[in-house]
């Protein structure tokens, strides 16, 4: 069964950091691709990030680019957020994603297929 | 980014009902969509990929049709564990893009 098991959210001031782990069990960590997502209190869902199943391509939404770094350990099947200068519109609960998907034509199409129960981020003053 | 617009935002129906949901692209995606369900309080749940392809153990009720820029999203019977709200999600492109959500209520 496929599992994956957020945690790191908390409350943190503007400007500041925290990093978002995710726990993945129940396939083969090292073989998938991953992304984060996540939803502002009341709102939709919006897409944050993207890695390959070996961390050579990482992709970032406009909103958090050069301030949210992407990354994972295949040998200890986690998933990392790291979240710096942090404003309070990036108060959200935070999902994590197991991808599905192909190649084709030099170009990869990826969707998410199981979806962790997400941590609470919340940037307040 | 593509931009992924979805109708109604919501609406109310009743157990039995058909229900369509239809999503728009602002460009040209093929097929590269899925659709997501979300409940209260739990994570979303992908129902449908490739535009039309059952996600494995989704309800038969569910369908997807559509490619380029329109799609919709069909629950043929809708039951009482069904009324939650639906995301239509581009993965044709970078930044990926999810509609807004249809709220699906009861009458």
């Amino acid at each position: 069964e496929v599992q994956l098991v957020e945690s790191g959210g908390d409350l943190v001031q503007p400007g500041g950091s925290l990093r978002l782990s995710c726990a993945a069990s129940g396939f083969t960590f090292s073989s998938s691709a991953m992304s984060w997502v996540r939803q502002a209190p009341g709102k939709g869902l919006e897409w944050v990030s993207y890695i390959s199943h070996d961390g050579t391509t990482k992709y970032y939404a406009d909103s958090v680019k050069g301030r949210f770094a992407i990354s994972k350990d295949n040998a200890k099947n986690s998933l990392y957020l790291q979240m710096n200068s942090l404003r309070v519109e990036d108060t959200a609960l935070y999902y994590c994603t197991k991808d599905q998907g192909f190649c084709s034509g030099g170009k990869c199409y990826r969707w998410g297929d199981y979806w962790g129960q997400g941590t609470l981020v919340t940037v307040s003053s | 980014a593509v931009r992924m617009t979805q109708s109604p935002s919501s609406f109310s129906a009743s157990t039995g009902d058909r229900v369509t949901i239809t999503c728009r692209a602002s460009q040209d995606i093929s097929s590269y969509l899925a659709w997501y369900q979300q409940k209260p309080g739990k994570a979303p749940k992908l129902l449908i990929y490739a535009a039309s392809t059952l996600q494995s153990g989704v309800p038969s009720r569910f369908s997807g049709s559509g490619s380029g820029t329109d799609f919709t999203l069909t629950v043929s019977y809708l039951q009482s564990e069904d009324f939650a709200t639906y995301y239509c999600h581009q993965y044709y492109n970078y930044p990926l893009t999810f509609g807004q959500g249809t709220k699906v209520e009861v009458k």
